[in-house]
């Protein structure tokens, strides 16, 4: 089947680090996206990894294990405008039909 | 480049009664992908369409349609609407959707349609 698990929720401290696991299990792997969504926005793209390895852009930073059906997203320097829900999704493929599968989301609350 | 665009951006209706949803995609855009979000179930898939046929289909019911222009414009119509529709109904275009490359399947979304089912 296919499935995508991330936190349902995560704190943390202005100027810290943070770190949003995704654990995902898909028929084919073709990709997979990080996007973030503040309340009452559009989900906006913020990376791509379809290798293994570390993606680096700026403060964001994203990880991929293919074999381990696992990513993170690593955000630094936290600011407060970082406070949004962080989607993960996973290009999946099954014969000649590519979709995307997404995660419910991690909702980040950056404190004082 | 213009974005994606919806509309209407807020929408209340009454059980029953049927409403329609519009998308405009990025210029050279030719899928288009609705969502249903809520805050119980995150985003969930409605049906991709592309060159005015739908390519892929989530799991909702019949009730659920929509429908590709040639200018690659989509809508998506709810009819017979129940309370539980209420949601935040995402438009998302991309190149093709298919491709190899990345850049043919990253999805930009729009602003979204709020939808109130009273």
């Amino acid at each position: 089947g296919q499935n995508i698990d991330q936190p349902t929720e995560m704190t943390a401290t202005e100027g810290a680090i943070v770190q949003i696991n995704c654990t995902y299990q898909t028929s084919g792997f073709n990709g997979l996206f990080w996007y973030q969504q503040h309340a009452g926005e559009a989900p906006t793209f913020l990376s791509y990894n379809v290798l293994d390895g570390l993606e680096e852009k700026g403060r964001f930073s994203s990880f991929l294990s293919r074999s381990k059906g696992y990513s993170y997203l690593l955000l630094k320097e936290l600011q407060m405008k970082d406070s949004a829900s962080y989607l993960c999704a996973v290009r999946d493929h099954a014969g000649n039909n590519r979709k995307l599968i997404w995660g419910l989301g991690t909702s980040l609350a950056v404190n004082p | 480049k213009a974005g994606v665009t919806q509309t209407p951006r807020y929408l209340i209706k009454t059980r029953g009664q049927q409403v329609t949803l519009s998308c405009s995609p990025i210029s050279g855009h030719r899928s288009v992908s609705w969502y249903q979000q809520t805050p119980g179930q995150g985003l969930q898939f409605l049906f991709e369409y592309f060159s005015e046929t739908q390519r892929n289909k989530g799991n909702f019911p019949g009730r659920f349609s929509g429908r590709q222009f040639s200018n690659s414009r989509s809508e998506m119509n709810v009819s017979t609407l129940e309370l539980g529709d209420s949601a935040l109904y995402l438009c998302a275009s991309s190149v093709d959707g298919q491709g190899v490359s990345k850049f043919s399947y990253e999805q930009y979304f729009g602003p979204g349609t709020r939808l109130t089912v009273t």
